[in-house]
């Protein structure tokens, strides 16, 4: 079963425009870490940001902001006033345990800005 | 500066030949990773390392094999029995166990003729 789920596979918006990479998890375990990571076209993997299990403040990072919700099992990832240097493939991620065997990517979502 | 260094950037091969895919890392980590991407897709992990001298299969290490001799590298070979080796090949290091973000390199781009 996929623990990870980004239901939106491929996003465009206009510049300046707000958008919203939604990002699910599956896990029974208390403990756990949640990431996400940007890949631009260059290929290489950018990593944004890590939130455990008990920490559930919405963190806000300049035009990025992320919202996570226990409740849900969400883990939402929004741009605000998006650019065109935003254009990537944008990666959730799970860690339930500190074995990689217990780390899982999402299947990612592509989000092109145009101009 | 700190960082992953992936060599080469692109790679050819013909078939049936092996390859070796560089990944060297100065952030002191002890985990190391390789992941494959296919156009379109995900990363699917290959192999991974937690320490000198010992690593452990991913999802996808039939035709594939690896080394970790030192701390600060983890080269990958790809062998003449990976059937679909064309993809984009990922290498990653972490602190230390999978709770901590991993740090990737710029990847190659093999491609066999």
């Amino acid at each position: 079963a996929q623990k990870v789920t980004q239901a939106q596979t491929e996003i465009s918006v206009v510049e300046k425009e707000d958008v919203t990479l939604d990002c699910v998890y599956e896990t029974r375990d208390t403990t756990y870490y949640l990431f996400w990571y940007k890949q631009p076209p260059s290929g290489e993997l950018v990593f944004l940001i890590r939130r455990n299990s008990f920490d559930e403040q919405n963190e806000i990072s300049g035009r990025y902001s992320w919202n996570f919700q226990k409740s849900t099992s969400s883990f939402n990832f929004t741009i605000t006033a998006s650019q065109v240097v935003d254009s990537a493939v944008y990666f959730c991620a799970l860690s339930e345990g500190p074995y990689r065997q217990n780390f899982v990517f999402g299947p990612g979502t592509r989000l092109s800005v145009l101009p | 500066d700190g960082g992953i260094t992936q060599s080469p950037k692109y790679l050819f091969r013909k078939e049936g030949q092996n390859v070796t895919l560089s990944c060297e890392q100065n952030l002191n980590h002890d985990a190391m990773y390789w992941y494959r991407q296919d156009p379109g897709q995900g990363l699917r992990l290959i192999y991974y390392s937690q320490i000198v001298n010992d690593f452990q299969k991913g999802d996808i290490a039939e035709g594939y094999s690896v080394s970790r001799e030192k701390k600060e590298s983890f080269p990958l070979t790809v062998t003449s029995a990976q059937k679909n080796p064309t993809a984009f090949y990922l290498c990653a290091s972490s602190i230390s166990d999978s709770y901590n973000e991993q740090f990737f390199g710029p990847g190659t781009r093999l491609t066999v003729l």
